[in-house]
């Protein structure tokens, strides 16, 4: 099993273009999220997913979209970046049920908006 | 709502000394406990829970967590370190209810030197 994977690892934007950041799960998850980790910050949940086909916003959603169009796939958007979504960006998945509470991480996609 | 807060941003030790790295919540409703681990350009790894039960949880390379709940604390202690143990720690709450959001501290910085 691969578990969670990011595409791309790193990312260098300018300020008003668009992205798609791609996450992937081999594990049959049902739950899936996006946070975005910034220095003294912690992890903030950006938006996740129950399921497919279903989406909601989580503590910092602005300036981001999702989808999930597929349960093994969770896509986050930038429409028009801009240098605050600078950022490490982090996918995770978890399981329904007594498993909801582990979340599985992936590695990380570092981008940076200039 | 829940919210995390860990009271020291940095720890430098010296291996092979004890070392705790505090984490205080708060909760209206019954939780979830865990300590995540993120070393240098990785993703997060699941380190220990609590769920119920045993309110001491221990970590197969020598962490335990206690979980208090009068002081509504899980501190994480080691009583020897190692420099591989230099990492950032997060501590997060997760209500019990399904569909709860896992709520992340600002984490700890654990340095390990020789």
């Amino acid at each position: 099993n691969a578990g969670v994977t990011q595409t791309p690892k790193f990312r260098v934007l300018k300020t008003g273009q668009s992205m798609t950041l791609l996450c992937a799960q081999d594990m049959n998850h049902e739950y899936m999220y996006w946070y975005r980790q910034d220095p003294g910050m912690g992890l903030r949940l950006i938006h996740y997913s129950v399921g497919e086909g279903t989406t909601a916003k989580g503590e910092v959603p602005d300036g981001y979209n999702v989808s999930r169009l597929k349960k093994q796939n969770f896509l986050l958007g930038l429409e028009s970046a801009a240098p605050s979504q600078t950022s490490v960006y982090f996918c995770a998945s978890s399981a329904p049920g007594q498993g909801a509470y582990e979340q599985y991480f992936g590695p990380g996609t570092r981008l940076t908006v200039t | 709502a829940q919210s995390v807060t860990q009271l020291d941003s940095q720890v430098p030790v010296f291996e092979e000394a004890p070392v705790e790295l505090r984490c205080n919540y708060s909760s209206s409703v019954s939780v979830y406990l865990f300590w995540y681990v993120q070393y240098p350009n990785q993703g997060l790894q699941l380190l220990l829970k609590y769920l119920s039960g045993s309110t001491l949880v221990e970590s197969i390379n020598g962490f335990e967590a206690e979980f208090n709940k009068s002081q509504t604390s899980f501190h994480l202690r080691k009583p020897s370190v190692h420099i591989s143990d230099t990492a950032e720690y997060f501590c997060a709450v997760k209500g019990r209810e399904a569909g709860t959001a896992l709520i992340f501290g600002k984490g700890t910085t654990l340095s390990v030197s020789s």
